[in-house]
Order: C-alpha cells, then sequence, then structure tokens
C-alpha cells in the first residue's frame, strides 16, 4: 500500500543551497508530477513527466530541474534555493493513457515541507 | 492569475446547514476533478465529472459540471464536522491544473 513516497518530509535549507526532494510511486503510472502548495494560492504545477525520459515544464518552472530515468522516480531539483521556494512540495502520479488522453485521478504524497532561510 | 476561481475562499458554518462552493473558469475542460485535502496530507479525489450538465451524488455531496464544461459546483447537504477541510477543483487536459481552494470548516 506504498503508493507515492516523498522524501524527505521536513527540510530547512540556507539561501543559495541545493537539494533534492525524492518521489517514488510503486503504481506503474507513467505520469507524475511536481506541485508546490502555497497559501492562497492552491497547487501551481512546477514540472511533469508522461514517461522515463519525457519531462516538460508546468506553471512555475523557475529554480526547479527535473528528470525522469525510470518510470518509478521523479525527483525535484533546487539548484540554489531562494527563500521565495519556501512551501509545500506535492508528488503526484496517475494511470495515463496516452498522447490525448486526459490525466485522470491523481495520486498524492504525504507532500514535503521546506523552509529556506 | 488563476486558471480555475474558487469560491468562497473560507467557509464556516454550524452542523446541519447547507453549502454550496464553486469552481470558475474561463476555459473548457474536457473534464473536472473535486479533490479533498485534510491537513498534513496530500489532496484525494472526491469525484470526476466529464459531461457538460453531469450531475453526480456521492452520499451528502452532489456534484455538477456547468453545460459549458468551464463551471462546477459542490454542494454539501447537512455538513458534519467530518466535512471540514480544503475542497479542491482541477481541470484537466494535458496536464492537471488546480484552484486555489475553499477551506470548510463545520462547527459542531
Amino acid at each position: 500500500n506504498a503508493g507515492v513516497t516523498q522524501t524527505p518530509k521536513f527540510q530547512v535549507l540556507k539561501t543559495g543551497q541545493s537539494m533534492t526532494l525524492q518521489c517514488a510511486q510503486d503504481m506503474n503510472h507513467e505520469y507524475m508530477s511536481w506541485y508546490r502548495q502555497d497559501p492562497g494560492m492552491g497547487l501551481r504545477l512546477i514540472h511533469y513527466s508522461v514517461g522515463a525520459g519525457i519531462t516538460d515544464q508546468g506553471e512555475v518552472p523557475n529554480g526547479y530541474n527535473v528528470s525522469r530515468s525510470t518510470t518509478e522516480d521523479f525527483p525535484l531539483r533546487l539548484l540554489s534555493a531562494a527563500p521565495s521556494q519556501t512551501s509545500v512540495y506535492f508528488c503526484a502520479s496517475s494511470y495515463w493513457r496516452g498522447q490525448g488522453a486526459n490525466t485522470g485521478e491523481l495520486f498524492f504524497g504525504e507532500g514535503s515541507r521546506l523552509t529556506v532561510l | 492569475t488563476q486558471l480555475l476561481e474558487q469560491s468562497p475562499q473560507f467557509l464556516s458554518i454550524q452542523e446541519g446547514e447547507n453549502l454550496t462552493v464553486y469552481c470558475n473558469s474561463s476555459s473548457v475542460f474536457s473534464s473536472l476533478q473535486w479533490y479533498r485535502q485534510e491537513p498534513g496530507e496530500g489532496p484525494v479525489l472526491l469525484v470526476t465529472v466529464v459531461t457538460g450538465g453531469e450531475v453526480k451524488k456521492l452520499k451528502r455531496l452532489t456534484f455538477q459540471f456547468g453545460d459549458a464544461r468551464k463551471d462546477s459546483s459542490l454542494h454539501i447537504t447537512a455538513a458534519q464536522p467530518g466535512d471540514t477541510g480544503l475542497y479542491l477543483c482541477a481541470g484537466d487536459g494535458n496536464d492537471m491544473r488546480f484552484g486555489a481552494g475553499t477551506r470548510l470548516t463545520v462547527k459542531p
């Protein structure tokens, strides 16, 4: 019953530090995505992927990098953390049926709370 | 600017009251989803609506998709404290975009 697993759950960084948020899913989902959630802003899409080797930008991609080397894993990298990146980050996956199909039901991890000082 | 506008942003009611929350957009979506999120957890899907004018019921929750597939509403009958949470709508297309949510508090 693992579903979507995110690590770490909490992290404090100093401005300029780099780090990677890990996301793994065991449902064999092709579609994976990263969102950030800020008060009053809802969930905003950072990057998404429709399969291994394929990634694309969402609404707020600046300052973040992603890669998708396997179906299971979709790490999010912060290259040089800024206070504006203080947020709760959610990874989500879905069973995507292919080109032209809807995203479908998203399964979310429990979130990673990041504070940048 | 949010692609999906949700209203109200906050709603606090007494147990047993009815309520409606709204999700509006200028864009047409092939489908729209409603999620509920509790503190410290990720959102969980409540329902997906696909057809314009569609109405779906989930116990005391009634979801409606607008005829033009640009808007949706969620009506809760006889709200209970267990309904407390953040209700998010999301428009489905090439990717999923969310509204800012309605934070509902139901007081005993």
